[in-house]
């Protein structure tokens, strides 16, 4: 049973422009969702973060979104660069501190 | 001064044997982690250690016996090896503290192959 799950294996976008990434979750007792980026051969880096109090967090061109109501959350990238072509990884926190992570979505920026 | 760093980063062995993969952290977090991301790219938690102690253990075979000797290392050793244990193991850190988001910081990955 996956708590958390993103429902887009991949996204193709152009250099410039937004990037969407998407993720659900089951679980109204999660108190923070985190965004991990993951290139190949390398552990995922943390990328941003929102605790579950808020609904929008910004840090640059990252801004994370969360909809408590429809258990979503959503990370934008604006504008988007040929550098941020990896795996992005959605997580959910609970309060012992252990993350469970969406599938991924693999994000290809084309120049 | 890699802050996750883990041994060996490929591991080929063959079904029955005994193998160890070496996890340290130079970022004097206070918790561990032991992940394995299985072929369907999904990671999940296995172990998590909060200054040595066992905090989280998730349902994981008792093949596989966590050991962390002092606070910046957190070793995995995996008995009588299975094809189904090929994966790619990672090893996270973070500092708890109440109020924050618990961010973990990982290794580079461990690919064990089993033959």
């Amino acid at each position: 049973d996956q708590q958390v799950k993103q429902n887009s294996p991949s996204l193709s976008v152009q250099e410039g422009r937004i990037s969407i990434l998407n993720c659900d979750y089951t679980n109204s007792m999660f108190d923070y969702f985190l965004w991990y980026k993951k290139y190949p051969a390398e552990g995922p880096t943390f990328l941003i973060s929102i605790s579950s109090i808020k609904d929008k967090n910004e840090d640059g061109r990252f801004t994370v979104f969360l909809n408590k109501s429809a258990k979503h959350l959503s990370l934008h990238i604006v504008p988007s660069q040929p550098g941020d072509s990896a795996v992005y990884f959605c997580a959910a926190s609970d309060q012992r501190g252990k993350l469970i992570f969406g599938q991924g979505t693999e994000l290809s920026v084309k120049p | 001064d890699t802050a996750v760093s883990q041994t060996p980063k490929y591991l080929v062995t063959q079904m029955g044997n005994d193998k160890s993969i070496k996890c340290e952290q130079n970022l004097g977090h206070d918790t561990m982690y032991w992940y394995k991301q299985d072929s369907k790219k999904f990671l999940k938690i296995m172990f998590s250690y909060n200054n040595k102690e066992l905090i989280i253990n998730e349902t994981v075979p008792n093949r596989f016996s966590p050991k962390s000797p002092d606070k910046a290392h957190l070793n995995l050793h995996i008995n009588s090896l299975e094809l189904g244990d090929s994966a790619v193991y990672f090893c996270a850190s973070s500092q708890v503290r109440l109020g924050t988001p618990y961010e973990q910081y990982f290794g580079p990955g461990t690919r064990l192959t089993v033959t």
